[in-house]
This record gives structure tokens, C-alpha cells and sequence, in this order.
């Protein structure tokens, strides 16, 4: 089954300076990659997401870029902000390969310090 | 319009009692799954409804956890007979489709948070 690794674990930065969590996966016929934003008491929204077909995608301040010949993805988060604070999850999914949804990493602590 | 919602948002039980936790799922949504989510760790699959299908139950930890669909809108996970390595914040999460789909993200509940002790 697929394994996704996601690093660092905890990541601190200045608030206006930008922030980069990476993840790895191990199945080649991953094709989906969502990454979620979980604030304190509450369930993880999704925020981004790519698709293999594309190498790089952008919303306002986050961007995520997508390498399938090393098998990682990245979420960059520019100009951060206070409530840019939050546990981000990263995730990956074989699109039509069956019923057991995503697999996800085990998250990033993402501290904005004022 | 309303998100999926969760009940009871925490939950504290004495080992070897059971507990039932409850899922509405965004109307009109299809899939339904539930994840749990322990301290430090990621998202763990537990099962996935789909409509009328039978439930990929493959990520069940064992055969003390239980769940059902009703209708193919409410859903109800029950652990029976809790262990302390239960304890965790279980997620619901539902979607317009199935996995097959590019256009259908999870939408996740607040999870309720459950405590043996």
C-alpha cells in the first residue's frame, strides 16, 4: 500500500517569511495529492490539491509543486500569518484504485512567531 | 450550508465499556468515511461507505470496532468492549462521490474525542 513521509514534524518561522513542508510518496500510481490545514479542536480542511498531470499550482500565498519522477510534493506557504498556524497534512491517492481513500503524513506543527 | 457534524464532540468511557459515535454527513453526499487520529500521528482509514455498496471495512484495528450506515445518511462507529489504546480523536469525513472521482474532496466533521480511561 502507499506510505507517505512528511517532514519536518515541527516548523517554526518568522510571521511574514515563508514556510515549506515536504512529503514523499511510495506508490507510483498515486495521482491525487491534497494537503489539509487542521486548526486546534477542529476536523482538517482541504486547502490545496494537485494532480499528476500538473507540476505546480498556486492560490493566493500557498502554492504546491508535485516532482512524480522523485515521488514528492511540497506545500509553500509565502507571506505567512498569525492564523497560518495549524497542523498541515499532506496526502496522497491512486484515483480509481480503490476504497481506502488517502493516505496521509503525520502532519507539520506550523508556528507563525510574531 | 451545513458541514458534517459529529456527536458527542468528546467522549470519556471506562475500559471494557462500549461507546457509539455518531456521523452526519453533508446532504446528498454519497461516500462516508471515518478516520482516527491519535496523538502525534496522522490520519488512519478506518472504513468507506458508498452509497448502497458493502463497506470497505479494511481498515478496521479489529473486530471490537463496527460500523453502519443507515439509510446511506447517518453513520455510527461503535468500539466495543475499550481498550486505552482507543483513545484518539475519531474523524468523519464525507464527499459527493466515491474515490473515483477528482472532484470530490473530503469534507471533515470536528471529530469527537474519545477518552479511555
Amino acid at each position: 500500500g502507499e506510505n507517505v513521509e512528511q517532514h519536518p514534524s515541527t516548523l517554526s518561522v518568522q510571521e511574514g517569511d515563508s514556510a515549506v513542508i515536504k512529503c514523499t510518496y511510495s506508490d507510483s500510481a498515486s495521482n491525487y495529492f491534497p494537503w489539509y490545514k487542521q486548526e486546534l479542536g477542529k476536523g482538517p480542511q482541504l486547502i490545496i490539491d494537485i494532480r499528476s498531470n500538473v507540476g505546480e499550482k498556486k492560490d493566493q500565498r500557498i502554492a504546491v509543486t508535485l516532482n512524480k519522477t522523485a515521488k514528492h510534493f511540497s506545500l509553500h506557504i509565502t507571506e505567512t500569518q498569525p492564523e497560518d498556524s495549524a497542523v498541515y497534512f499532506c496526502a496522497a491517492r491512486a484515483l480509481g484504485g480503490g476504497a481506502d481513500g488517502l493516505t496521509f503524513g503525520k502532519g507539520t506543527h506550523l508556528i507563525i512567531q510574531p | 450550508g451545513a458541514g458534517v457534524s459529529q456527536s458527542p464532540s468528546n467522549k470519556v468511557t471506562e475500559k471494557g465499556k462500549d461507546v457509539e459515535l455518531r456521523c452526519d454527513p453533508i446532504s446528498g453526499h454519497t461516500a462516508l468515511y471515518w478516520y482516527r487520529q491519535s496523538l502525534g500521528q496522522g490520519l488512519e482509514f478506518l472504513i468507506y461507505f458508498q452509497g448502497n455498496s458493502a463497506p470497505d471495512k479494511s481498515g478496521l484495528p479489529s473486530d471490537r470496532f463496527s460500523a453502519e450506515r443507515t439509510g446511506g445518511s447517518v453513520s455510527t462507529l461503535t468500539i466495543q468492549r475499550t481498550q486505552q489504546e482507543d483513545s484518539a480523536v475519531y474523524l468523519c469525513a464525507s464527499s459527493l462521490v466515491g474515490p473515483s472521482s477528482y472532484n470530490s474532496p473530503l469534507h471533515f466533521g470536528n471529530g469527537t474525542r474519545l477518552t479511555v480511561t
